[in-house]
């Protein structure tokens, strides 16, 4: 069966610090990969998705980044938060063929302070 | 991708079924009406999802205007566990979900 990890689960970090979120995928090959956000009492906003190594595609231009250097590996950076960057990170997978059916990882609880 | 319109909130007693609307007036012919819910604390889950036709699984049942300008998302017998927020988010062929606000379902004893 297939497994989607985060890490970590909360982090608190300086502003102007750099951040980075790891994803990974068991169980699949070639799975579409998503990250989103979500801020206090708002929607998931649609930060990155990629359907393939090395193909990302960014939604909100901002001071964020993502990477994916493996097949099931998805990865958040940045090189300096801003306080606007707290929020509740989450990683979904799903396939290329039921791309509407996302299967969202725990999720990373971040605090900029 | 089209716009939807859910309550922000409902309640619902255990054990009843509930319906939670969602318009979508200006739906194109392509776009699928997707549904997941959010439980506190966790990600999404996908719940159903459908084009014209009513859809059931063994979490709901969907059911499609013949104009599709709106849906409802049925909860047959409420629990405590269905306690959670529900989104309907409309996507056609891009590989991207567009989740809004949802609708915030209560459920009490």
């Amino acid at each position: 069966s297939q497994t989607i990890h985060q890490w970590p689960a909360t982090l608190v970090q300086p502003v102007g610090s750099p951040l980075s979120l790891e994803c990974t995928v068991e169980g699949t090959s070639n799975p579409n990969l998503y990250w989103y956000r979500q801020a206090a009492g708002r929607g998931l906003q649609l930060l990155f998705y990629s359907v393939g190594i090395g193909q990302i595609s960014s939604e909100v231009p901002q001071n964020l980044s993502a990477s994916r250097p493996q097949d099931r590996q998805f990865i958040l950076s940045s090189k300096k938060l801003l306080l606007s960057d707290s929020g509740f990170y989450l990683c979904a997978w799903s396939t290329g063929e039921t791309w509407y059916e996302q299967y969202f990882g725990p999720g990373t609880r971040l605090t900029v302070t | 991708d089209a716009k939807t319109t859910q309550p922000n909130s409902m309640e619902s007693n255990e054990e009843e079924p509930v319906h939670l609307p969602c318009n979508h007036s200006t739906i194109s012919g392509t776009d699928y009406i997707h549904w997941y819910r959010q439980l506190p604390s966790q990600g999404p889950e996908y719940v159903i999802h459908g084009l014209t036709s009513n859809v059931n699984n063994r979490m709901a049942s969907l059911a499609i205007a013949e104009d599709r300008k709106s849906s409802t998302l049925i909860l047959h017998r409420a629990t405590l566990r269905d306690a959670a927020v529900y989104y309907c988010i409309l996507a056609g062929t891009a590989s991207k979900l567009t989740f809004g606000t949802g609708t915030r379902l209560q459920v009490t004893l």
